[in-house]
């Protein structure tokens, strides 16, 4: 069946560092990954797409690469601020083109000062 | 700045009694969708619409739960009778479909917080 994982429910790191967050999924083969941040009490806010025929995409400190071989996304964000603490989801487009997106349970992430 | 749009924002209930939530998405967009989010689920699909259409109203206990699009500015999601497992953070999402693809991305409204006691 399906299934997405997010490598961890909670992620600590310094501030200043790098956070690198991962996704991994099976049975899938989307045509494109998405990342969202969800912060307490709120809706989650899209935040990069990438597509299966991209390796890595970029929009100030943050970068999503996406292996299609390894089944997996890595999120990155550099120069952590205490303000990138929420939690992050990934999605992937559903299995049959015209599905919609499958939402992994997130990763929360603490940025320590 | 458009946005999505729910009411009520918090709604606590007892058991048995109806439940109605409502969600405005963003002007022009093409899709509608329902989730469900819990700790121990995390974000479930519960139903979408295009073109106020219902595409798939799987991940809905169909007994209990109802989703309409009575026009193009309002989607209601309805539960009756409401259960305390019901008890959740209810997301409606919008988006635009392109092509033949599903969509590229979803924009979520703020959420409602449910309760049933």
């Amino acid at each position: 069946s399906q299934k997405i994982e997010q490598n961890s429910e909670a992620l600590n790191i310094q501030e200043g560092k790098t956070a690198t967050l991962t996704c991994n999924y099976t049975n899938y083969s989307p045509a494109y990954l998405q990342w969202y941040r969800q912060d307490p009490g709120r809706g989650p806010v899209f935040l990069l797409l990438i597509r299966e025929n991209e390796k890595e995409k970029r929009k100030e400190r943050l970068k999503v690469t996406f292996d299609t071989t390894l089944k997996q996304s890595l999120f990155h964000i550099t120069a952590s601020q205490p303000a990138d603490s929420a939690t992050y989801l990934c999605a992937l487009e559903g299995s049959s083109g015209n599905t919609p997106l499958v939402f992994g349970k997130g990763t929360r992430l603490s940025v320590i000062a | 700045d458009a946005r999505v749009t729910q009411t009520p924002r918090h709604k606590v209930t007892e058991m048995g009694q109806e439940v109605t939530m409502r969600c405005q998405p963003i002007l022009g967009h093409n899709t509608v969708f329902w989730y469900r989010q819990t700790m121990m689920q995390g974000l479930e699909l519960l139903a979408y619409f295009r073109n106020r259409a219902p595409l798939d109203d799987s991940g809905m206990p169909k007994d209990r739960f109802s989703a309409e699009m009575p026009d193009a500015t309002l989607a209601t999601l309805k539960i009756q009778p409401s259960e305390p497992r019901d008890s959740a953070v209810y997301f409606c999402a919008s988006g635009l479909v392109r092509g033949d693809r599903q969509q590229e991305t979803q924009y979520f409204g703020p959420g409602t917080r449910l309760l049933v006691l």
